[in-house]
């Protein structure tokens, strides 16, 4: 079975801390990661995935296979990042997804 | 560009009813499914299709049917709704390994079952 475990449901930092937000996920074979976010009234959007290796909005998350984790990282928050966040996992044809519980990021000023 | 449209957004349901939930993509993407969110739980699968007239089951199909007879709507029927149902219900499509299966969502159908 897939499963992907967020292990905290809020995390509060304040404005220009770092931020990590946990994703460890169990699957026997090579899977696809995802960080999704819900801003305050709008829709969830993808925020980004591991096979592009990319950085938006100053987020990076790395895929490390070993400890089978794929965390988000921030090195200084800001207020606009505040959100529900969620990461993701996908079967190779992505036709399902598997979603954490989410956390809630709070960035105070 | 409406990307996914669901319908409609609030509905509040006596146990027993039955009810459909609309969703509609103008994406042209081949792959539709929906989730419901619960506190604490976030979003579980509840069905899926992969095209026009395929459709799967997903972590949590019991109580719910749907069916896919054109590749813009998934319709999502509640034979007989149950308080447990309660939750927000979200309609996702995207295009498959293509785009790197970027999932678009609508923007959600808020369900309170009495």
């Amino acid at each position: 079975a897939q499963r992907v475990t967020q292990p905290e449901k809020l995390l509060s930092v304040f404005k220009g801390a770092p931020v990590e937000l946990k994703c460890n996920y169990s699957y026997s074979g090579s899977p696809e990661l995802f960080w999704y976010v819900q801003y305050s009234r709008q829709r969830l959007q993808l925020l980004l995935r591991h096979i592009s290796r990319e950085s938006i909005k100053g987020f990076t998350a790395d895929l490390n296979k070993g400890e089978t984790s794929f965390h988000l990282k921030k090195p200084f928050a800001q207020e606009e990042d505040s959100a529900m966040y969620y990461c993701a996992l996908s079967l190779y044809n992505f036709n399902k997804f598997y979603f954490g519980s989410g956390t809630k990021l709070n960035v105070k000023p | 560009n409406a990307g996914v449209t669901q319908t409609p957004k609030f509905q509040v349901l006596k146990t027993g009813q039955s009810m459909t939930l609309q969703c509609a993509q103008d994406m042209n993407h081949e792959y539709m499914s929906w989730y419901r969110q619960d506190p604490g739980m976030g979003l579980r699968l509840i069905h899926y299709s992969v095209g026009a007239g395929i459709t799967d089951q997903g972590e949590v199909p019991n109580g719910y049917n749907v069916s896919r007879s054109t590749t813009e709507d998934f319709p999502l029927r509640l034979l007989s709704a149950a308080p447990s149902q309660t939750s927000v219900y979200f309609c996702a499509s995207n295009s498959g390994t293509g785009a790197g299966g970027e999932l678009f969502f609508g923007e959600g159908s808020r369900l309170t079952v009495l």
